[in-house]
């Protein structure tokens, strides 16, 4: 069976500091991946999908980035956070040429102060 | 383009009551449509589908029918427990796409009171 992992599971980072998010696929091979923002009280917010190694694409521009060095592996980036980077974020995956359905990981909570 | 509309929240019940959140979407061609359902601090889950007009999708006592010609994908649950207590986000399919991208309505927050 398939299992999604994210971690950390939460992190509080200062403004101005680094950010890096990883999320990990097992069970499947060349999954489309995903990373979306909920902030406080809000909907899904798509931030990247990939549909292969290298292979990202952004949806909304920001201060973050991803990236895919592994078939199934993606991570969320950021040089710099804001105060408004916080939020909950949830990784997921689909099956490439199968099913449209997501399925999503347990969620990195972050708190920037 | 595709997007979903969802009736707004909260929605405060007792327990055994009968649940129903409306989701309306607009798409191009015939999407598949989606029930999640985050319980707090989790992430989602996938509580039910439908991939055509007629499908009904079923789930933990939890029912939706995709309806072609109002546009719709109703969820209704005949008792809620306090254990349905979730946020519940309705979503489609934008396909034909080698991406499968899903857009998701706002979310709605079901609370059941003993």
């Amino acid at each position: 069976s398939q299992t999604i992992h994210q971690w950390p599971a939460t992190l509080v980072q200062p403004v101005g500091s680094p950010l890096s998010l990883e999320c990990t696929v097992e069970g499947t091979s060349n999954p489309n991946l995903y990373w979306y923002r909920q902030a406080a009280g809000r909907g899904l917010q798509l931030l990247f999908y990939s549909v292969g190694i290298g292979q990202i694409s952004s949806e909304v521009p920001q201060n973050l980035s991803a990236s895919r060095p592994q078939d199934r592996q993606f991570i969320l980036s950021s040089k710099k956070l804001l105060l408004s980077d916080s939020g909950f974020y949830l990784c997921a995956w689909g099956k490439t040429g199968g099913t449209d359905t997501q399925y999503f990981g347990p969620g990195t909570r972050l708190t920037v102060l | 383009g595709n997007s979903v509309t969802q009736m707004e929240g909260p929605v405060t019940l007792s327990e055994e009551a009968f649940l129903t959140i409306n989701c309306t979407y607009t798409a191009t061609g015939y999407p598949s449509l989606f029930w999640y359902v985050q319980y707090p601090g989790e992430g989602l889950q996938l509580l039910l589908k439908a991939t055509k007009a007629d499908d009904k999708g079923s789930n933990k006592g939890f029912e939706a029918t995709y309806r072609k010609e109002t546009t719709s994908f109703h969820l209704e649950k005949g008792s809620v427990q306090v254990s349905d207590s979730a946020v519940y986000f309705c979503a489609l399919s934008a396909l034909p796409s080698n991406d499968y991208k899903l857009s998701f309505g706002a979310g709605t927050t079901v609370t059941v009171r003993a």
